[in-house]
């Protein structure tokens, strides 16, 4: 089935730093959605791009949507302890079908 | 007010058994998921309805039944539990593009 490659599969990183992750598909995606998932809960909507080139900014998180439209980065900046989780780049196959979804990014921010 | 609760939030059951985790959606939402998340974190469909009807069904084993009362619920139903079947299952909802997640059932199978 279609795979979103995402990458860094993990980062460990010091407070206060910036952060990247980005993800790349093999097709169109005409959505590309982040979400972030803490323990124990599901995963949360983060930041959702619609058009090509789009760059959205959701407090310290910026994310972009590529040119291509096979790609999508998001960066936080200035990282806290409350930014650790997991960040999966998601986005549907068409319209409104389920999502497909990265492996995952796993963050954690040391004080 | 939770937008899409599931219950239980934990389930432990011995293999063979029969069970039901329930998902309910207070978005108004016509279309409803269930996803299972491995031990690796990776996030997969299982099912997807619109309006009651099965649109999409991920080649799930058989023993997986969803049931959709209506339109704001979508309840699993597992008949012969597998220890392969230890997963957390999220039901999510959307109305279009992002999905809104249940919090997950965490299904230990012993």
């Amino acid at each position: 089935g279609q795979q979103l490659n995402q990458s860094p599969q993990s980062m460990f990183i010091q407070e206060g730093e910036d952060v990247s992750m980005n993800c790349t598909s093999s097709s169109i995606f005409n959505t590309w959605l982040w979400y972030k998932q803490e323990p124990g809960e599901g995963p949360v909507l983060l930041i959702a791009l619609y058009k090509a080139g789009e760059l959205t900014s959701n407090g310290r998180l910026t994310a972009q949507f590529g040119i291509t439209r096979k790609d999508s980065f998001l960066n936080i900046s200035a990282s806290i302890p409350s930014d650790v989780g997991i960040y999966f780049c998601a986005g549907p196959l068409s319209g409104n079908t389920p999502l497909v979804f990265g492996k995952g990014t796993r963050l954690s921010v040391i004080a | 007010d939770t937008a899409v609760s599931q219950t239980p939030k934990y389930l432990v059951t011995q293999m063979g058994n029969d069970k039901s985790i329930k998902c309910e959606q207070n978005l108004g939402h016509d279309t409803m998921y269930w996803y299972k998340q491995d031990s690796k974190k990776f996030l997969k469909i299982m099912f997807s309805y619109n309006n009651k009807e099965l649109i999409i069904n991920e080649t799930v084993p058989n023993r997986f039944s969803p049931k959709s009362p209506d339109k704001a619920h979508l309840n699993l139903h597992i008949n012969s539990l597998e220890l392969g079947d230890s997963a957390v299952y999220f039901c999510a909802s959307s109305s279009q593009g992002g999905n809104t997640f249940g919090s997950g059932t965490r299904l230990t199978v012993v």
